[in-house]
């Protein structure tokens, strides 16, 4: 199964918050990353927060972490019709020393009027 | 900016061919990754390369093989596509060891007839 999980779609209306989820296993994991893949493209770091803190602002995206559950978030607040993309969330483990990430299956976002 | 550029963003080859793709990164980073992605399966590793010369199999490495000549260039070979190889491949960089972001090209979509 996944090492990283999230669940595979959300709607939202425009202007409401949107809060994706994820679990992740490697509680060694030093760096976990939000991703975001818009349709026909490649994946855009969105932001990133070390495992050492609960929680991280940037802008509309808040991060938060819970390291004993092993839960990881991304709340964006005022969410807009160009917010509707796939996001990824992904842990770096701390065993690998050659920057490979564990990546999610990706949660759909979908932006309604 | 990091950029990471894919040389093609759609491919369509025949059964049996030897096909290339190739990704060139600007920033000088030491890792470079070529994973694919296919709706549901989130992002699988393919191989990935810490320096020039090297490689490393990543989680699904049967059926392709990597070539990295120069630093930054990573190339990803079929040796004899088969169309359970279409899909969409994205290529990725980050610098150093340890937890560092990757950053992706806009990915190529390769079909095979």
């Amino acid at each position: 199964g996944e090492d990283v999980e999230q669940s595979l779609f959300l709607s939202v209306r425009e202007g409401d918050s949107s809060v994706i989820n994820c679990t992740y296993t490697d509680s060694s994991s030093t760096y976990l990353y939000w991703y975001k893949q818009e349709p026909g493209a490649g994946l855009q770091l969105l932001t990133y927060i070390f495992s050492n803190m609960d929680m991280k602002q940037d802008q509309r995206l808040t991060v938060l972490l819970n390291k004993k559950d092993k839960h990881l978030s991304l709340r964006i607040a005022d969410t807009q019709t160009g917010d509707s993309a796939i996001y990824f969330c992904a842990e770096s483990p701390q065993t690998d020393s050659w920057g490979k990430l564990q990546f999610g299956a990706g949660t759909q976002v979908v932006v309604t009027p | 900016d990091v950029k990471v550029t894919q040389s093609s963003r759609y491919l369509v080859k025949r059964t049996g061919e030897k096909v290339f793709l190739e990704c060139v990164q600007d920033m000088d980073h030491e890792n470079m990754f070529w994973y694919r992605q296919d709706p549901g399966l989130g992002l699988r590793l393919i191989y990935f390369s810490y320096d020039v010369k090297m490689k490393e199999k990543g989680d699904i490495p049967e059926g392709y093989s990597v070539s990295r000549e120069k630093k930054e260039r990573f190339s990803l070979i079929l040796e004899s596509a088969s169309t359970n190889q279409t899909s969409m491949y994205l290529c990725a960089s980050s610098h150093g060891q340890g937890a560092q972001p990757q950053h992706f090209g806009d990915g190529t979509r390769l079909s095979i007839l």
